[in-house]
């Protein structure tokens, strides 16, 4: 059973866009949330992250919104840059330790 | 270097040999984490130690895997036995604020293990 889902396998955006990317959990203890980005013959790269004590958390060009009551968050980027064509895996904590990652969506921001 | 080191990049094994890989940890972190990623999924937790000793194994998927961390730094996944199904790209992350709420983990850039 996956507990953590990101249905959508790719997004195509083009630059200068917004691009929003979902993320769907099911375990209720999941606290803390976090994107990693990954890029080919790399590990992933820490981009955000939320604690469930908050419902949105921003950096820069990112933005993450957290709806507990939904099980449901997503990544905003905004605008959109070449350079951010990856895929982003959603990931999920219950205790501080493991985490319990999606599958991952192909980001493609389009020039 | 400043971030996770894991070697090798790559590996390729046949069936039925054992295996060693390699990670070191940012320096002063005293969390270690293995993830197992297999094509088109997410990495998929294995092992967490909290300095010397493994504080969460259950990821593990049967007894032919081992994973040590003897000085509380360098960590070795060992692998027995190995099977075809065992292919697919190992990661290691270290963190320094483990079973807190903001426990970013950092990630080395994996080892690819094939078994032929």
């Amino acid at each position: 059973d996956q507990q953590v889902k990101q249905n959508s396998p790719s997004l195509s955006v083009q630059e200068g866009r917004i691009s929003i990317l979902n993320c769907d959990y099911t375990n209720s203890m999941f606290d803390y949330f976090l994107w990693y980005k990954k890029y080919p013959a790399e590990g992933p790269t820490f981009l955000i992250s939320i604690s469930s004590i908050k419902d949105k958390n921003e950096d820069g060009r990112f933005t993450v919104f957290l709806n507990k009551s939904a099980k449901h968050l997503s990544l905003h980027i905004v605008p959109s840059q070449p350079g951010d064509s990856a895929v982003y895996f959603c990931a999920a904590s219950a205790n501080g330790n493991k985490l319990v990652f999606g599958a991952g969506t192909i980001l493609r921001v389009k020039s | 270097g400043a971030g996770v080191s894991q070697t090798p990049s790559n590996k390729v094994t046949e069936k039925g040999k054992y295996v060693e890989l390699r990670c070191d940890p940012i320096s002063g972190h005293t969390a270690l984490y293995w993830y197992r990623q297999s094509l088109g999924q997410g990495p998929e937790f294995l092992i967490y130690f909290q300095g010397t000793g493994a504080a969460d194994d259950s990821g593990l998927p049967n007894d032919r895997f081992f994973a040590v961390r003897p000085e509380g730094s360098v960590s070795t996944l060992k692998i027995q036995r190995t099977e075809r199904g065992d292919s697919a790209v190992y990661l290691c992350a270290s963190s320094s604020r483990p079973g807190t709420d903001y426990n970013e983990q950092f990630f080395g850039p994996g080892t690819r293990l094939t078994v032929l």
